[in-house]
């Protein structure tokens, strides 16, 4: 079974910072990669999605991640931040043809005014 | 509008009085998953049902039961609850399909006290 390590418990940064959260998944097979994200007081959504193709992927409100296969790496990049970022942060694996997916502890970020 | 619907939204109850959060999707997704979100540990799987009458343990089933009688409607039922199943529940649906089966689309989530 893949697990999801996410580096970060709480990030706190201030406005126009930049941001990486990081996400290793242990499991040597095909998988497909998620960021979800959940700000205060809504529902958990996607944020965005690697199933195949180019690595480096967008999502929504200018977020990116770039998938390392060789490094088992999903990390989530936003060159600036705003305080509308400031949620709670999930990583999310999924072995190719398992319908079980595995979430990440959750990175909370924090950005200042 | 699109949507996953959980009740309740809040809900304070004692140890071994039974339960049932109930979940539907208006989207005719045939994916359905619950999962428990607890500080520290992000979300686990409870259960999930990949169609009507097909269910599944996920990480953490102990102590849950689920049906999934109908295709819109996946309620989780706690026979007997403990203060361990103190948490925030979220059910979630997608279409299914070895990709699409988690793109996963959310309910509000439940938050459930056993005192």
């Amino acid at each position: 079974a893949q697990s999801v390590s996410q580096h970060n418990h709480h990030v706190i940064l201030s406005e126009a910072a930049s941001l990486e959260l990081g996400c290793n998944y242990s499991y040597g097979g095909t998988v497909n990669l998620f960021w979800y994200v959940q700000y205060p007081g809504q529902h958990l959504q996607l944020l965005l999605k690697y199933f195949s193709g180019d690595p480096l992927v967008k999502g929504i409100k200018g977020f990116e991640a770039e998938f390392i296969k060789s490094k088992f790496s999903f990390n989530l990049r936003k060159p600036s931040v705003q305080w509308s970022d400031t949620a709670e942060y999930f990583c999310a694996v999924n072995a190719r043809g398992d319908y079980k997916l595995s979430f990440g502890a959750g990175t909370t970020v924090t950005v200042r005014a | 509008e699109a949507q996953v619907t959980q009740n309740p939204r809040y809900l304070i109850t004692v140890t071994g009085k039974k339960l049932t959060v109930t979940c539907s999707q208006n989207m005719n997704h045939e994916y359905m998953s619950w999962y428990r979100q607890d500080p520290g540990l992000g979300l686990r799987q409870i259960y999930y049902s990949m169609n009507v009458e097909v269910t599944d343990k996920g990480d953490v089933p102990e102590g849950y039961k689920v049906s999934r009688k109908e295709k819109r409607n996946f309620p989780l039922i706690l026979e007997s609850p403990s203060p361990n199943q103190t948490s925030l529940y979220f059910c979630a649906s997608s279409w299914g399909g070895t990709s699409g089966a988690n793109v996963l689309t959310f309910g509000a989530g439940s938050r459930l006290t056993v005192l």
